[in-house]
């Protein structure tokens, strides 16, 4: 049972572009969502992290987009560069004091020149 | 130096075997992780530890066991590995008392195990 749901798979997008990657949930319980981003031969590390009191939350290039009705959120890289390049996940946790994580399937990023 | 170190960092081993992969950290953190990577399937837990004396199953605990050995140690055990244990491991551990965040999960650099 996937309780969260990342698309697209892989992406290609040119350098200055913006880059999106989708996730949805399930469990309306959630109340942390985190992106982590991970290089080749790297482990995972936290990007950023957005609480469903909030529906935006930004920091530098990268902003988090959350839609607490439509159980919807999304990472948005600004002016990508080709240093983005990556796997970026998205992750959800349940309440304070159950901070165990549910990871998303992942999505391949790669800027081109 | 590492803070979350992972050893080994690749092994390759043959059906039936028993294999252990070891974690350390040295950040001081009470909750420890074990999960493991497969393209198209994202990161998957096995096990996790809250503290020393606590040890819980993830979502694919079957043909994994775990060891708490201290508050920095915690191994991950595949007691007669088999072909779809094939992966990339990864340890965590986090501390909600610290971090940029009250549930920021610290990696370790991963251990890619084949089981041939």
């Amino acid at each position: 049972q996937q309780q969260v749901k990342q698309s697209p798979q892989s992406l290609i997008v040119q350098k200055g572009g913006i880059s999106i990657i989708n996730c949805a949930y399930e469990n309306t319980a959630f109340d942390y969502f985190p992106w982590y981003q991970q290089f080749p031969g790297k482990g995972p590390a936290l990007l950023i992290a957005i609480r469903p009191d909030v529906s935006e939350k930004k920091e530098g290039r990268f902003t988090i987009s959350f839609n607490k009705s439509a159980k919807q959120f999304s990472l948005h890289i600004m002016d990508s560069q080709p240093g983005d390049s990556a796997t970026y996940f998205c992750a959800a946790s349940f309440n304070f004091g159950n901070e165990k994580l549910t990871f998303g399937t992942g999505t391949r990023l790669t800027i081109i020149p | 130096d590492a803070d979350v170190t992972q050893t080994p960092r690749n092994r390759i081993t043959k059906t039936g075997k028993r294999i252990m992969l070891e974690c350390s950290q040295t950040k001081g953190h009470d909750r420890m992780y074990w999960y493991r990577q497969d393209p198209g399937l994202g990161l998957r837990l096995i096990y996790y530890s809250f503290d020393v004396k606590d040890i819980n199953k993830g979502e694919i605990s079957d043909g994994y066991s775990v060891s708490r050995q201290a508050q920095a140690k915690f191994s991950l055990s595949l007691e007669s590995a088999i072909p779809n244990q094939t992966a990339l491991y990864f340890c965590a551990t986090s501390d909600f008392k610290g971090g940029r965040h009250y549930n920021e999960q610290f990696f370790g650099p991963g251990t890619r195990l084949t089981v041939l």
